[in-house]
């Protein structure tokens, strides 16, 4: 079963707007977290935000802001006044315990176009 | 600096060959990862290793082998037995205990079959 769900393949978006990326997890453990990464056209995996389970603030960093709905297993993205270097694929991803050891599960990834 | 570095960048491959990607981190980090990308798609786990000596299979681990001697090495290897070897290969490394670190990743190696 999908863990991870990124519903947005791609999304063209006008510069200076904001803009917002879709993430649903499903997991049984109740300590758990959530990062989101951007991986431009070069390929590096870039760490943006993290949410963990029990954090009761919603996550910012810089323009990033994590929308974090935990009922509805939802941690959306939020990227205020984007900008033309925002263009790159985003990915959800969720840590978890699996056996002992921790896992990354990641989603599909969302391919975000800024527009000028 | 502190980092992750995978080498070569890219890395080409004849049928029936077995190549070595490197990955090397200098953050003291217990566990690392491989991970396969395809165009277009999420990363796929490989293997990946919490400590010296010992590692597990991750969802696509046939045709690949991995050895963790070292704490800040985690070489994989590509065998001939694996069929589409074309992707793009990404290292992490992360702080197995603290949850909510996060991984680290290196520049990634992009492997063509020729």
């Amino acid at each position: 079963a999908q863990k991870i769900t990124q519903t947005q393949p791609g999304m063209f978006v006008q510069e200076k707007e904001a803009v917002t990326l879709d993430c649903t997890y499903d997991t049984s453990d109740p300590s758990y977290g959530l990062f989101w990464y951007k991986q431009p056209s070069s390929g590096e995996m870039i760490f943006l935000i993290y949410q963990g389970s029990y954090d009761q603030q919603n996550a910012t960093e810089g323009r990033y802001s994590l929308n974090f709905q935990k009922a509805r297993k939802s941690a959306n993205l939020v990227i205020s006044a984007s900008q033309l270097g925002d263009s790159a694929m985003y990915f959800c991803a969720m840590r978890e315990v699996m056996d002992s050891n921790y896992q990354l599960i990641w989603g599909a990834g969302t391919k975000l176009i800024i527009k000028p | 600096d502190g980092g992750i570095t995978q080498s070569p960048k890219y890395l080409f491959r004849k049928e029936g060959q077995n190549v070595t990607l490197s990955c090397e981190q200098n953050l003291n980090h217990d566990a690392m990862y491989w991970y396969r990308q395809d165009p277009g798609q999420g990363l796929r786990l490989i293997y990946y290793s919490q400590i010296v000596n010992d590692f597990q299979k991750g969802d696509i681990a046939e045709g690949y082998s991995v050895s963790r001697e070292k704490k800040e090495s985690f070489p994989l290897t590509v065998t001939s037995a694996q069929k589409n070897p074309t992707a793009f290969y990404l290292c992490a490394s992360s702080d197995r205990g603290v949850k909510n670190t996060e991984a680290f990743f290196g520049q990634g190696t992009r492997l063509t079959v020729v």
